[in-house]
């Protein structure tokens, strides 16, 4: 069964604040992504990496940076949050070759007061 | 306007009913995924497909590349299969990114 997990389901930071968002994969991915979900919006990429210390910027990477230092694992940084970055991430992995599934880590609701 | 337009947004129905979800793109792809996400977050990926159709259990999936258009078709559906349902695509330029439709929620009423 691939494996992606996150390192946690909810939670809450203040405003300024520096937070780490984790996903790890057991999968021998190349690639991982990291996604926002807000309703009406659907989701949206932010950063991606398709090898180790590798990463491209997505959508909507402002406020954001990330970090790859093993293959299995990916980091989202919210350098200094801010309230409008309450929102639902996502992490997801896949192979490198192409027309490849991408699988999905199961969220962290994340609240900045 | 958005590249991934899905429809309805909102869909109610009674145990046991045919339902229809669709997904319209106006982008060239290489291939389209439809996503499931239970209430708490989790995303299971049920079909990626590049042409005609795939079928999982109660579940099919077609898609029409020359109108690109696809259709999430659930038979039989059960109070279980209440969940957001999100249509993706594969750019064809850029096959590891993918743009996301706002999802349809869907409600199976016993």
């Amino acid at each position: 069964d691939v494996k992606v997990t996150q390192s946690s389901r909810y939670l809450v930071k203040r405003t300024g604040e520096k937070v780490f968002l984790e996903c790890v994969q057991d999968m021998d991915h190349e690639n991982m992504f990291w996604y926002r979900q807000d309703p009406g919006l659907g989701l949206r990429l932010i950063y991606f990496s398709y090898d180790v210390k590798m990463k491209e910027k997505g959508d909507i990477p402002e406020g954001y940076s990330v970090s790859r230092e093993k293959k299995e694992r990916f980091s989202l940084i919210l350098e200094s949050a801010s309230t409008n970055q309450t929102s639902m991430y996502l992490c997801a992995s896949s192979f490198w070759a192409t027309l490849e599934e991408q699988y999905f880590g199961p969220g962290t609701r994340l609240t900045v007061t | 306007k958005n590249e991934v337009e899905q429809s309805p947004q909102n869909l109610t129905a009674q145990e046991g009913e045919f339902i229809t979800i669709n997904c319209s793109y106006s982008v060239g792809i290489s291939a389209l995924h439809w996503l499931q996400q239970h209430p708490g977050g989790g995303i299971v990926s049920l079909f990626m497909l590049s042409s005609g159709k795939k079928k999982h259990g109660r579940l099919i999936a077609t898609i029409n590349i020359q109108e690109k258009h696809s259709s999430l078709h659930i038979t039989a559906s059960h109070p279980r299969d209440s969940a957001v349902y999100i249509c993706a695509v594969s750019l064809s330029y850029n096959t590891d990114k993918l743009i996301f439709g706002t999802g349809t929620r869907l409600q199976v009423f016993p």
